[in-house]
């Protein structure tokens, strides 16, 4: 069975850290790009973040360029996302996503049920 | 960034009849548009792309058309597990945008 597992939400004060991690399971990995897409509570869903399938590239939404950071480690076959400077309005359900077709931007086939960040003091 | 719109906000239908939902697009977006179905406590679920091309072990009751910057999913014959949100997403022009859905509830 192919899945996506998130973790590292949590709740964290204003301007502070959290690095996401996205463990992946019997997807084809290597040279399919990945992205991060976030859904705060009562809201509808936003496209956070996307990697190329060999790291070089990086795509951000422009609510958290400059301060997200999207990262994949092709030897464990992870996903990262590194949040800093964090908001309130960051706070949502962030779900690790994977495209079909390998490419961004494409549809997302496989969802991960994703993690919780709370940002409030 | 292109802008999806999706009509109506919610639509209030009872099991058997047939929903129609809506999603404009400020641009033109070629054959770069998918619908994904989202339940209370799951993740979404991608329903269709390329406008009509719906994935594996999705009921035919689900049919989208449309093209250019105006779409359209419906389903027929609505079924108790359709009771959703909907949303459209294109993939033309990064960045990908979403549309900001339809609930399809019970009436």
């Amino acid at each position: 069975e192919v899945y996506l597992l998130e973790s590292g939400g949590g709740l964290v004060q204003p301007g502070g850290s959290l690095r996401l991690t996205c463990a992946t399971f019997r997807i084809t990995f290597t040279n399919h790009a990945m992205s991060w897409v976030r859904q705060a509570p009562g809201k509808g869903l936003e496209w956070v973040a996307a990697i190329s399938g060999d790291g070089a590239d990086t795509y951000y939404a422009d609510s958290v360029r400059g301060r997200f950071t999207i990262s994949r480690d092709s030897s464990k076959h992870t996903l990262h996302l590194q949040m800093d400077s964090l908001r309130p309005e960051d706070s949502a359900l962030y779900h690790c996503v994977y495209p079909g077709s390998g490419s961004y931007p494409a549809p997302f086939d496989l969802w991960g049920q994703g993690t919780l960040v709370s940002v409030s003091s | 960034d292109i802008v999806l719109t999706q009509t109506p906000g919610t639509l209030s239908l009872s099991p058997g009849e047939t929903a129609t939902l809506s999603c404009r697009a400020s641009e033109w977006v070629s054959i770069c548009l998918a619908w994904y179905q989202v339940k209370f406590g799951q993740p979404p679920r991608l329903l269709i792309h390329a406008i009509t091309k719906r994935l594996a072990g999705v009921p035919d009751r689900f049919s989208g058309s449309g093209s250019g910057t105006d779409f359209t999913l419906t389903i027929s014959r609505l079924e108790p597990e359709d009771f959703a949100v909907y949303y459209c997403q294109q993939c033309h022009t990064a960045p990908l945008t979403f549309g900001g859905g339809t609930k399809v509830e019970i009436k």
